[in-house]
């Protein structure tokens, strides 16, 4: 059964860099089926697609917040992991995790719906 | 970015009753649509993807239709279990976007 599961820091000073990890357990990060992405959620507020990487290390980010993330990936520990730099107070949001499928919309594979989703962890930004 | 508008932002009902939730596209998304429920607390849950796929396991009372920029998430009878918040979300186009959720409250 799949789970994925956010780890990290739940306090992050302001201009710090927040770091997370998701650890994938019940399927494999390397299946060229899926592409593995990190959503957050603002108290109170919706949902922002923050960005997605495929096994091979393709990254799509969000461009609102592309200069201050990197999302990389490691096979050999079946997890991926989220640095956003710079951080204030308005990136106080619960981080989540998330698979989507591969999809082939147009010419190149691309992110798809979130599929599956970790439970979620809460990062406040505060001195 | 494509913007996600969903209506009602709130929106109060009984148990029974048939709901329906509309969200719009500020431009085609041609089917690439989907559909989440989230309770509070808790992550979003999957429900429907390409507009009117019903993901495995959900109930047949949710279902979802429309293309190009109108789509409808729609509950023909509400169990106690759905009052929730729930958001569309477009994956036709880079960066992908949600919607701003409905709230389906207990009337």
């Amino acid at each position: 059964q799949l789970q994925l599961q956010e780890s990290g820091p739940g306090l992050v000073k302001p201009s710090e860099t927040l770091s997370l990890t998701c650890a994938v357990s019940g399927g494999s990060i390397s299946s060229g089926t899926y592409y593995w992405g990190w959503i957050r959620q603002s108290p109170g507020k919706g949902l922002e697609w923050i960005g997605s990487i495929y096994y091979s290390g393709t990254t799509y980010y969000n461009p609102s917040l592309k200069s201050r993330v990197t999302i990389s990936v490691d096979t050999s520990t079946n997890q991926f992991s989220l640095k956003l730099s710079s951080v204030t107070a308005a990136d106080t949001a619960v981080y989540y995790c998330a698979r989507q499928p591969a999809l082939r919309l147009r010419v190149q594979l691309s992110p798809g719906y979130f599929h599956f989703w970790g439970r979620g962890t809460l990062v406040t930004v505060s001195s | 970015d494509i913007q996600m508008t969903q209506s009602p932002s709130t929106l109060s009902a009984s148990v029974g009753d048939r709901v329906t939730i509309t969200c719009r596209a500020s431009q085609n998304i041609y089917h690439w649509l989907a559909w989440y429920q989230q309770k509070p607390g808790k992550a979003p849950k999957f429900l429907i993807y390409k507009a009117s796929s019903l993901e495995s396991g959900v109930p047949s009372r949710f279902s979802g239709s429309g293309s190009g920029t109108e789509f409808t998430l729609t509950i023909s009878s509400l169990q106690p279990d759905d009052f929730a918040t729930y958001y569309c979300q477009q994956y036709d186009s880079y960066p992908w976007t949600f919607g701003q959720g409905t709230k389906v409250e207990i009337k």
